[in-house]
């Protein structure tokens, strides 16, 4: 089974502060994605990247950054932390090929910036 | 562009009763795939049922069933005797085969009373 792992559930953070989100998958998948999760508005795409160290901006990557130097792990970078950025963030992977059409996804952390 | 509309924001139906979840999309590009995952309360988005567009065929797994209609571009979804257990926001997504980001409906939270 795949599996994507980001290796926090909740975080807490002062406005200001540089936070970085990281997300690790298992299944040696090319792409992987960055989302953020807000009610009503459903999951809005930040990043992503197709192969190590190349990324594309989402439709919301204001604000963002991110970091792919391994092809297992994409972190997300927050500069300088806003309470607008109070979210759930989930990531994703998807293979190649006939694999790229599933996206497995990690359990999410719930990041609130006071 | 690409858009996938979920316009039922939340459902609330009583333990076995039949509840079809509503999603309806737009894309110009020929080929395409549509998808359903649910994300229960823990948070971790689960896929159910991929379908690419030339593959009309309704599909019934268990309880759950799709209904694909490109003449009306919707993808519904359909419970069956409904549980307590499926209570969780559902979410319609569409990939075209030009890209590799997936377009996410805004999610319909389902809840299914005892």
């Amino acid at each position: 089974d795949v599996k994507v792992t980001q290796s926090s559930r909740y975080l807490v953070k002062r406005t200001g502060e540089k936070v970085f989100l990281e997300c690790v998958q298992d299944m040696d998948h090319e792409n992987m994605f960055w989302y953020r999760q807000d009610p009503g508005l459903g999951l809005r795409l930040i990043y992503f990247s197709y192969d190590v160290k190349m990324k594309e901006k989402g439709d919301i990557p204001e604000g963002y950054s991110v970091s792919r130097e391994k092809k297992e792990r994409f972190s997300l970078i927050l500069e300088s932390a806003s309470t607008n950025q109070t979210s759930m963030y989930l990531c994703a992977s998807t293979g190649v090929g006939v694999a790229k059409n599933i996206q497995y996804f990690g359990a999410g952390t719930r990041l609130s910036v006071l | 562009a690409q858009k996938v509309t979920q316009a039922q924001t939340e459902i609330s139906v009583v333990e076995k009763e039949d509840v079809t979840l509503d999603c309806v999309y737009e894309t110009r590009d020929t080929t395409y795939y549509l998808f359903w995952y649910k994300q229960p309360p823990s948070g971790e988005l689960v896929f159910l049922i991929r379908r690419n567009s030339f593959d009309e065929q309704n599909e019934i797994s268990g309880r759950y069933s799709w209904n694909f209609q490109k003449s009306t571009s919707s993808f519904n979804f359909t419970i069956t005797a409904s549980q307590v257990v499926d209570s969780a926001v559902y979410f319609c997504a569409l990939r075209v085969n030009t890209g590799n980001q997936f377009y996410f409906g805004t999610g319909t939270s389902l809840t299914v009373i005892p």
